[in-house]
């Protein structure tokens, strides 16, 4: 069975700080890994996801086979990435989400 | 482009009652989910539809939650009768294809409280 495990339920960092969002995963396929994110009274949206291997809104995440992990990361927090933000796995069709972790980005 | 609507956007009903929720997905998709997220935790699951047809509904708990996607179109999701575990946004979400490589857009959400 797919698990996602997001192991911080908060996390709170002052502007300028760098950030990281852990996400550990167990499946036994080659599965896909995103992030998604939801600011404050908005739907939930995806952020990334580790094919692309892009940056979005300065966040990049690297999936690590060998750790099972797929931690989001920014080296500069801003205030505006103040959101719960959600790591998530798919095999097929199926969207597995971990629990979030909500982020809050101080002054 | 139009995003994923669902409605109503907040029911509060009692138990053993029974609700159900409306979503219009977005124009096209033929991929059609309905997610429950309880209060803490992340979405889970409950039912996946390929145009009219179920593609998983593995954890749809079948002996009170339906749900129906008649001309693959517009999707209705019924609890009957509800049960207070089941205080809960449900998310309906639509995507192109059932391909990993499609991004998923989710609508806001209807609440439900049930007490």
């Amino acid at each position: 069975a797919q698990r996602v495990t997001q192991p911080e339920k908060l996390l709170s960092v002052f502007k300028g700080a760098p950030v990281e969002l852990k996400c550990n995963y167990s499946y036994s396929g080659s599965p896909e890994l995103f992030w998604y994110v939801q600011y404050s009274r908005q739907r939930l949206q995806l952020l990334l996801r580790h094919i692309s291997r892009e940056s979005i809104k300065g966040f990049t995440a690297d999936l690590n086979k060998g750790e099972t992990s797929f931690h989001l990361k920014k080296p500069f927090a801003q205030e505006e990435d103040s959101a719960m933000y959600y790591c998530a796995l798919t095999s097929g069709s199926r969207l597995t989400f971990g629990e979030g972790t909500q982020l809050t980005v101080n002054p | 482009e139009a995003g994923v609507a669902q409605s109503p956007r907040y029911k509060i009903i009692e138990k053993r009652q029974s609700v159900a929720f409306w979503c219009n997905p977005i124009s096209g998709h033929a991929t059609l989910y309905w997610y429950q997220q309880i209060l803490g935790q992340g979405p889970k699951l409950l039912i996946q539809f390929q145009n009219n047809g179920v593609v998983d509904d593995s954890q749809l708990p079948k002996d009170r939650f339906s749900a129906e996607r008649l001309k693959g179109v517009d999707s209705t999701l019924k609890i009957q009768p509800a049960k207070l575990e089941d205080s809960a946004v449900y998310l309906c979400a639509s995507s192109q294809g059932i391909l990993s490589g499609n991004t998923i857009y989710f609508g806001e959400g209807s609440w439900l409280t049930v007490v």
